[in-house]
Formats: C-alpha cells, structure tokens, sequence
C-alpha cells in the first residue's frame, strides 16, 4: 500500500526565517511526486510535478528536490502570505489510473 | 480560462438521506478524480472517472457512486449518509498525472 508521511505537522516561523517541509513516500513505481498548497476552506493549488530522484523545480520563494525516498519543499525568506497547509502527494503503480496518495500535509504560519 | 468549478458550495444533509454532488472540470481536461478531506486531514482518493468510464477506485464502500457525462463533466453520489460522510469534498480534472482542484463541497451530515 502506497503511504506518504509529511513532517513536521506544523510550523511556525517568522518573516525571513528559511526553512524545509519534509515528504516521506514509500511507493510501488513512483510515476510522480506532487506539491499543492491549501488555504483554509479552499481546494488545493497545484505548486509542482516532480519525475525523478534529483530533479529540483523553483518558483519564487519555493524549491522543491525529490530524491528515492523523500521529498523536501525548500522556503527561502517567506512573508505571511506564505502562510498555509502544504500538501504533498504521490502517484504510483501502473495501468494508467491516477489516483493521489496524500500526507496529511504541514501547517505553516509565518509570522510577520 | 475557467478553471475546475464545484456545486454546491455548501450542503446540510441528515443521517439516511442522499446527495448529489456536481464537476465541471478545466477546459481540455478529460479526466475527473474525487477526494474527501476530513478536518486536519489530507485528501483521500475516492474515484477517477475518464471516458465516461470509472477507472479506479479507493477505499471507498459502494454508498459511493458516480457517473461522468460527454462533456467531461462529473457528478458524486453518496447514498444513506453516515455522519461520518461530513467533509470536504473535492473534485480534480487532468488531461496527463498533473490534477487539478476545484473549491470542494463541504458536506455536513447532522
């Protein structure tokens, strides 16, 4: 069974402070590794697709790095509206269907 | 370009009763995924349906169902409602593995 664990569970930093959000995956043919950000009472908001061990994807202040295991989200100087649940999900297994297997994600409060 | 469009946003059921929840996915996508998401929980997969066909399915029992029309669009069925059916309740379209998520329906089974 696919499982996806997430750490810490929450997370609070002030403005400026850096930091990483850990995503632990144990997945049976990784076909992709996912991270989407949630505000409260809203969808997800899809943030990046990450394929294979050692691709890294940026934008703005967020970097994402994947590696045979794990997954990190790389905050660089976030500001208050960084402030969110990041959700990281994976897809594996074949056939052709896609169905997520999500963390239950890392609460982040940046403090101004 | 709209993008995944869910309704209604909000729904108050009863125990026993039955709900119909509706998709619209984004433009050029063909395929429709619905989660639940419990309170401080992370999304849990319910069904993904493409070609108007059911493709997979999680751990879900058969009080859910659903259909997908033509136009791509989706609708989620949950039948004698538990109070432990009372979530968020997202939909996600693609076209290739990047899903992408509606507003959800919160659901709330008094």
């Amino acid at each position: 069974e696919d499982q996806v664990t997430q750490s810490p569970e929450a997370l609070r930093l002030q403005e400026g402070e850096s930091s990483s959000l850990n995503c632990s995956y144990t997945v049976s043919g990784l076909r992709g590794l996912f991270w989407y950000r949630q505000d409260p009472g809203k969808g997800p908001e899809f943030l990046f697709t990450l394929y294979s061990a050692g691709e890294e994807k940026e934008k703005e202040r967020l970097k994402a790095t994947l590696t045979k295991k794990e997954s990190f989200l790389h905050i660089t100087a976030p500001k208050p509206e960084d402030s969110a649940t990041y959700l990281c999900a994976a897809l594996g297994g074949g056939g052709g269907a896609d169905g997520l297997t999500f963390g239950k994600g890392t609460h982040l409060i940046i403090q101004p | 370009d709209a993008g995944v469009t869910q309704s209604p946003t909000h729904l108050i059921k009863t125990r026993g009763q039955q709900v119909t929840l509706r998709c619209s996915p984004k433009s050029g996508h063909d395929t429709v995924s619905w989660y639940q998401q419990a309170l401080g929980q992370g999304p849990q997969f319910i069904f993904q349906y493409y070609e108007e066909e059911e493709r997979q399915r999680g751990n879900f029992p058969d009080r859910f169902s659903g259909h997908q029309f033509p136009n791509y669009s989706s609708e989620l069925n949950v039948n004698a409602l538990l109070l432990g059916d009372s979530a968020l309740y997202l939909c996600a379209s693609s076209w290739n593995s990047e899903q992408y998520f509606g507003p959800g329906t919160r659901l709330t089974v008094t």
